[in-house]
């Protein structure tokens, strides 16, 4: 059971446009969202993230949209550069019954910015 | 900082071999995970940390221990490779939330 999903394996975007990739998620218990951003042989490196208690969340060229209610979360990347080009990962957390944070992750949507 | 650091890069096991895939992080976080990425796949939890001494399973456990004997370290073990375990791993430390990741053990089991 995929409690987060990211139902578009890939997009490929010409450069300098928007870039728009779509999460969703199962689990109303999750309170904490983020994106990752990932390079061929390396790991994941954070983008940036959400709290449920807000809506959007801007940083630099990148937003990222929470809509609660749909349980969906959107990452816009204006305007789109050719090294944005990576998997990008969505993942969600909540409270364990432990208290430790963990991370449930998405399987990817592999962004191509073409020249 | 180094962040997080994870050995060897590359490996490759015959079926049965065991090995251990060595994390160490210099961030003093509390949080320590492990994961395994299989090709087209999200990543998927195989065991955490929340501080020294304590462990606990994530989503795929089998096939695999840990130990968490200081702060900085976090080895995974594979007692007995199966092809099954093909995969690249992924070490990460977080202090609350936001966690970051080592650069990966490819592993092959043949």
């Amino acid at each position: 059971d995929q409690q987060v999903k990211q139902n578009s394996p890939s997009l490929s975007v010409q450069e300098g446009r928007i870039s728009i990739l779509n999460c969703d998620y199962t689990n109303s218990m999750f309170d904490y969202f983020l994106w990752y951003k990932k390079y061929p042989a390396e790991g994941p490196t954070f983008l940036i993230s959400i709290s449920s208690i807000k809506d959007k969340n801007e940083d630099g060229r990148f937003t990222v949209f929470l809509n609660k209610s749909a349980k969906h979360l959107s990452l816009h990347i204006v305007p789109s550069q050719p090294g944005d080009s990576a998997v990008y990962f969505c993942a969600a957390s909540g409270r364990t019954q432990g208290g430790s944070e963990k991370l449930v992750f998405g399987k990817g949507t592999k962004l191509t910015v073409n020249p | 900082n180094a962040g997080v650091t994870q050995t060897p890069k590359f490996r490759i096991l015959k079926i049965g071999q065991s090995m251990t895939l060595q994390c160490t992080q210099d961030m003093n976080h509390n949080y320590m995970y492990w994961y395994r990425q299989d090709p087209g796949m999200g990543l998927k939890l195989i065991y955490y940390s929340v501080g020294a001494g304590i462990t606990d399973k994530g989503e795929v456990p089998n096939g695999y221990n840990v130990s968490r004997s200081t702060t900085e370290d976090f080895p995974l073990r594979l007692e007995l490779a199966a092809p099954s375990q093909t995969s690249v791993y992924f070490c990460a430390s977080s202090p609350f939330q936001e966690q970051f990741f080592g650069p990966g053990t490819r592993l092959t089991v043949l």
